[in-house]
């Protein structure tokens, strides 16, 4: 069974430090790899998205993710955090079959310090 | 374009009362979905519907809680009776196609809390 393993329910950084949120998947399957964000009172929206193209998947507001297969990992980073940044993010995978759903992890609730 | 509606925002009813929740999708998005997230979880799906079909509802409590798409469009969630591990925030989602690999679009939630 897939299922994805966020390492952190908590991380803090500094306002332009680097964020890292972390992200390890089991998949029998090569997966496909998400990563959504949660503003406080609002539904989750899509960041960015693995689907087996380039490994390293650029998103909005600055985001990126790196597929490494060898670690089965898909941590996100940004390389400056904003004050906005301030969130829960969560990782998700799907496996590449044709009858999916996409199963997410606990989340990580990103704050940025002053 | 117009994004999933979701009503109500809130709720708050007695255990053993029963709450339905309303969803409508993107226009065109054949795939609805319906999740549960606990506080201090990551939502966990309950049905999928590809049009007015259920794809799968293997987590669904089907003793309690039912879901209908009858048109195809918007969909209902109905718990009866409620328990107090029902609180949680109900997210709707849809998707253009069956796989959801090009992302789910979600609403803002319900929050439901029994008390």
């Amino acid at each position: 069974a897939q299922s994805v393993t966020q390492l952190g329910s908590h991380v803090s950084v500094s306002e332009g430090a680097l964020v890292l949120l972390r992200c390890n998947y089991s998949s029998s399957v090569p997966p496909y790899l998400f990563w959504y964000v949660q503003y406080p009172n609002q539904g989750l929206q899509l960041l960015l998205k693995y689907t087996s193209a380039a490994t390293l998947v650029k998103g909005i507001n600055g985001f990126e993710a790196e597929f490494k297969k060898s670690e089965t990992s898909f941590h996100l980073t940004k390389p400056s955090a904003h004050m906005s940044d301030a969130a829960e993010y969560f990782c998700a995978v799907s496996p590449y079959s044709s009858a999916s759903k996409i199963i997410f992890g606990s989340g990580t609730r990103l704050s940025i310090r002053p | 374009e117009a994004g999933v509606a979701q009503s109500p925002r809130y709720k708050i009813i007695e255990k053993r009362q029963s709450v339905a929740f309303w969803c409508n999708p993107i226009s065109g998005h054949a795939t609805l979905y319906w999740y549960q997230q606990i506080l201090g979880q990551g939502p966990k799906l309950l049905i999928q519907f590809q049009n007015n079909g259920v794809v799968d509802d293997s987590q669904l409590p089907k003793d309690r809680f039912s879901a209908e798409r009858l048109k195809g469009v918007d969909s209902t969630l109905k718990i009866q009776p409620a328990k107090l591990e029902d609180s949680a925030v109900y997210l709707c989602a849809s998707s253009l196609d069956r796989t959801g690999w090009d992302g789910y679009t979600f609403g803002s939630g319900t929050r439901l809390t029994v008390v």
